[in-house]
């Protein structure tokens, strides 16, 4: 049973911000929401997580709504290298990561 | 100098064979885990050991079977492989928030 629901793709012009959506409507108190991605071919990479706050790294923004029943990855300006397919993992234990189908997202030049 | 490495990174073999895939990890991580990626790219936990004691074991074939001799390593062992085990299996290390991933081991069984 899927904890998040995302689409299945997306486009994003190159130097433009890039918005993904995760829908996590049954979340719980205690559980994180934590996004990775995987370039085609490597390994996923973490890029960030948050609880309830918003969040900002150097790879990304993480924008949690009040009811935390939905989140949203913001790439401020995308480069042609963030081309991947992105997850959204809600979990309340950083030692178990569920993958789902995640979003692949296309940066366009 | 590699996080998360694992060998080999290609390995092709015969239905029936035993094989094993090895990952290493020099972050000092207490959590190591391996992943499977089908033909239709989803990613699934096989298992996870936390200073080499096992955590999660989920529903794999004991055909399948994770070895830690250290909490550097935990190697992956298959036997009697079939062909619906082809896939690409990687390996993550953790500590806290984030996993390092490997670059992935591809096994194709002809």
């Amino acid at each position: 049973d899927a904890k998040t629901t995302q689409p299945p793709s997306m486009d994003c012009a190159e130097g433009r911000a890039a918005n993904l959506p995760c829908n996590h409507s049954t979340i719980s108190g205690n559980e994180y929401v934590y996004w990775y991605r995987q370039i085609h071919s490597q390994g996923p990479q973490y890029i960030i997580h948050g609880l309830k706050n918003n969040e900002t790294n150097e790879m990304a923004s993480l924008i949690i709504t009040e009811d935390r029943k939905s989140s949203t990855l913001i790439l401020p300006h995308a480069t042609l290298r963030d081309t991947a397919v992105y997850y959204c993992i809600v979990s309340s234990n950083n030692n178990d990561m569920r993958f789902g189908a995640g979003t692949r997202l296309t940066v366009k030049p | 100098d590699t996080a998360v490495s694992q060998t080999p990174k290609y390995l092709v073999t015969q239905m029936g064979n035993d094989k094993s895939i090895k990952c290493e990890q020099n972050l000092g991580h207490d959590t190591m885990y391996w992943y499977k990626q089908d033909s239709k790219k989803f990613l699934k936990i096989m298992f996870s050991y936390n200073n080499k004691e096992l955590i999660i074991n989920e529903t794999v074939p004991n055909r399948f079977s994770p070895k830690s001799p250290d909490k550097a390593h935990l190697n992956l062992h298959i036997n009697s492989l079939e062909l619906g085990d082809s896939a690409v299996y990687f390996c993550a290390s953790s500590q806290g928030i984030g996993y390092t991933f490997g670059s992935g081991t591809r096994l194709t069984v002809v």
